[in-house]
């Protein structure tokens, strides 16, 4: 069964570094997203991306963070300039479509930034 | 602008025993449905979805749920739980026409022996 996959596992970064979280979605769907889990915290939305464009973001998603899809498999998140209160587990998505549509998660992304 | 409240963040329960998982919403617009599920240290699963027609969905390993509209509620309830139910369970709705899912607070079912 195709599944959706991210790399690294674990990151850990000192404040003021980039990060690139990568996510490989599932081969046939159009839309991927992003979001995010605060230790003890619930889930939430980063942004979404359809058509090589952002479709919609969230608060949380100010300049600091960037997505991009740079060949035809894979999807990132980038993280200019971490903050301590970027430590967080960031899961990737996607669906063969929109709304309604099931979105599928990958394993996760554990960032921990000093 | 809508919310999720799931209620009870922890939910101990007995092998074989029932459960049900509250969940509320509250949107000014009509939403789609989901309960997602989270094992130790794996992604979001999806368990089921409510997106219109029957009130009451099942999904996957034995769970459903039943949507109340009158009472903005999605309760997930299996009749008799096993041990690798242990998990975090997550309620979320879309906004329709909108793509961001939005999660409850989630709770955490531990099926004790």
């Amino acid at each position: 069964e195709p599944e959706v996959t991210q790399t690294p596992s674990h990151q850990v970064t000192q404040m003021g570094q980039e990060v690139i979280l990568r996510c490989v979605p599932i081969s046939n769907h159009l839309y991927f997203y992003w979001y995010r889990q605060i230790l003890g915290q619930k889930v939430e939305f980063l942004v979404s991306f359809y058509n090589n464009e952002i479709s919609e973001k969230s608060e949380i998603f100010d300049d600091q963070f960037s997505v991009e899809r740079p060949d035809g498999s894979n999807f990132t998140l980038k993280i200019r300039s971490t903050k301590l209160e970027d430590s967080a587990m960031y899961f990737c998505a996607s669906s063969v479509g929109p709304s309604q549509e099931t979105q599928y998660f990958g394993p996760g992304t554990r960032l921990l930034v000093l | 602008a809508q919310s999720v409240t799931q209620l009870d963040s922890q939910v101990p329960v007995f092998e074989e025993a029932p459960v049900e998982l509250r969940c509320n919403y509250s949107s000014s617009v009509s939403v789609y449905l989901f309960w997602y599920v989270q094992y130790p240290n794996q992604g979001l699963q999806l368990l089921l979805k409510y997106l219109s027609g029957s009130t009451l969905v099942k999904g996957i390993n034995g769970f459903e749920a039943e949507f109340n509209k009158s009472q903005t509620s999605f309760h997930l309830r299996k009749p008799s739980v096993h041990i690798s139910d242990t998990a975090e369970y997550f309620c979320a709705v879309i906004v329709t026409g909108a793509n961001n899912l939005f999660f409850g607070t989630g709770t955490r079912l531990t099926v004790i022996p």
